[in-house]
């Protein structure tokens, strides 16, 4: 199947931070890019829909100016957590999909925040 | 009501058995289907999907779509222990992501 290839799989950083994930199809145009959040034990839930060239789409009570994304082209797609807190902490997934009803989404291999 | 359902387990299971995961779904318009398997701490991986009624196999597996009772299942055939993961089944309504059900944990016992 085609990939996606996020980055990084790991990070610490300290209250107050911004950090930025990274998700890219390496094989395939992702159109939309979707970005979930994992508690433990817990559900993948949507935080946000991007279409590339547009603004993203957040969902219910994920605040758009804490959690920026940027889709500036067909391959990349980025999540910027900013002023992290130690609630942030989680492990967030990218996932890719190109055009068409029924495509299939392609995940990433997921980063593990840490807020410290 | 949520809008995937799926019963949280665990589904345990001995080795060589038939696991049998179930999801219902309450949006009417779904027209896709998928069946994640995740490891813990790992990103998941597609098994299968399905968008029309009946059975759909491949390999050990076989996914089973009722639209009439909005329920789909997933059935594992020769289970594995390597087969012990959360199960995510997710629905695809066309107009925005897949919304995933809780999960189900499947443990395959040797």
């Amino acid at each position: 199947g085609a990939v996606v290839s996020q980055h990084p799989s790991r990070v610490i950083c300290k209250s107050g931070t911004s950090v930025k994930i990274e998700c890219r199809s390496l094989d395939f145009q992702a159109t939309t890019m979707f970005w979930y959040r994992q508690f433990p034990k817990q559900s993948l839930m949507l935080m946000a829909t991007s279409n590339e060239g547009s603004k993203a789409t957040y969902e219910q009570g994920v605040e758009k100016d804490k959690f920026l994304i940027n889709h500036a082209s067909l391959t990349l797609s980025t999540l910027t957590v900013t002023s992290a807190h130690p609630e942030d902490s989680s492990f967030y997934i990218c996932s890719g999909r190109g055009q068409g009803v029924d495509t299939e989404a392609f995940f990433g291999q997921g980063t593990r925040l840490t807020v410290v | 009501q949520k809008e995937v359902e799926q019963n949280s387990g665990p589904l345990s299971v001995p080795e060589g058995a038939i696991a049998s995961l179930n999801c219902t779904y309450s949006d009417r318009g779904s027209q896709s289907f998928f069946w994640y398997r995740q490891y813990s701490g790992k990103s998941p991986e597609l098994i299968m999907f399905i968008y029309s009624n009946g059975d759909k196999e491949d390999g050990r597996f076989t996914a089973q779509l009722n639209k009439a009772s909005q329920y789909v299942s997933l059935l594992i055939r020769d289970s594995q222990p390597s087969d012990s993961a959360t199960y995510l089944c997710a629905a695809y309504t066309g107009r925005r992501a897949l919304t995933f059900g809780s999960g189900t944990r499947l443990q395959v016992q040797p």
